[in-house]
């Protein structure tokens, strides 16, 4: 049973690069979900998927940050000229359309920005 | 405003002993989700256990039971039989409204299993 994976797991850029994260949801989870986690702190809602519809996006989700899912199976969260504000881990998830909707977490991106 | 917190930054057991980590929570809407997530030190966000606004009954899932108290707004989450393994940071979370789908999360308790 494969969970869901992120690539990579960690990045170092420097101020003003963008970058690129990958996220490979549950394969018959349809629902899937971007946040973002600083340290000492729990995870911040970012954007949400259903299928390839982008159906709520945070505040926090500038114009600097995309993210995609074009074909409803895996997603990516592109970051424009990036400053040290964003190092954090940005986490994906993925859920069912069903009661309860646990959402099953990858492993994380971590971030550093220089 | 639908808000989260967790009052102990962090907690001590010693093995084999059960262990509380208080949630409580804030919402008005009627309908909400309330999850509680293991996350070790590798970093990935391990879901644990689930309790439904209109559940009767306090759910469990092996060691893990969750004492939810509706009145009190709280949901804690009852460790029995603690094991080293289970030293990590624990989150709570509540979903709020049918269709929103975002979790907000507290901040966290710290717990340390002691041989």
């Amino acid at each position: 049973d494969t969970g869901v994976s992120q690539d990579p797991r960690h990045k170092i850029t420097k101020r003003g690069q963008n970058v690129t994260f990958r996220c490979d949801p549950i394969s018959e989870h349809n629902r899937l979900y971007w946040y973002r986690q600083t340290l000492g702190q729990g995870p911040e809602f970012l954007t949400y998927f259903q299928n390839e519809a982008q159906l709520e996006k945070s505040r926090l989700l500038s114009d600097r940050f995309s993210a995609e899912r074009p074909k409803g199976s895996f997603s990516t969260l592109e970051i424009q000229r990036t400053e040290q504000g964003d190092s954090a881990m940005y986490l994906c998830a993925s859920s069912r359309n069903r009661e309860g909707n646990e959402q099953f977490f990858g492993p994380g991106t971590r971030l550093t920005v220089l | 405003a639908q808000k989260i917190t967790q009052t102990q930054p962090g907690m001590f057991v010693q093995e084999k002993e059960a262990v509380t980590l208080d949630c409580t929570y804030d919402t008005s809407d009627p309908s909400y989700g309330l999850f509680w997530y293991k996350q070790p030190s590798s970093g990935e966000m391990i879901f644990l256990i689930y309790q439904g606004s209109y559940d009767q009954q306090n759910a469990t899932e092996g060691r893990y039971s969750l004492n939810f108290q509706k009145a009190r707004k709280s949901a804690n989450l009852v460790i029995s039989a603690s094991q080293l393994g289970d030293s990590a940071m624990y989150f709570c979370a509540m979903r709020a409204r049918e269709g929103y789908n975002k979790l907000i999360f507290g901040a966290g308790t710290r717990l340390a299993v002691h041989p």
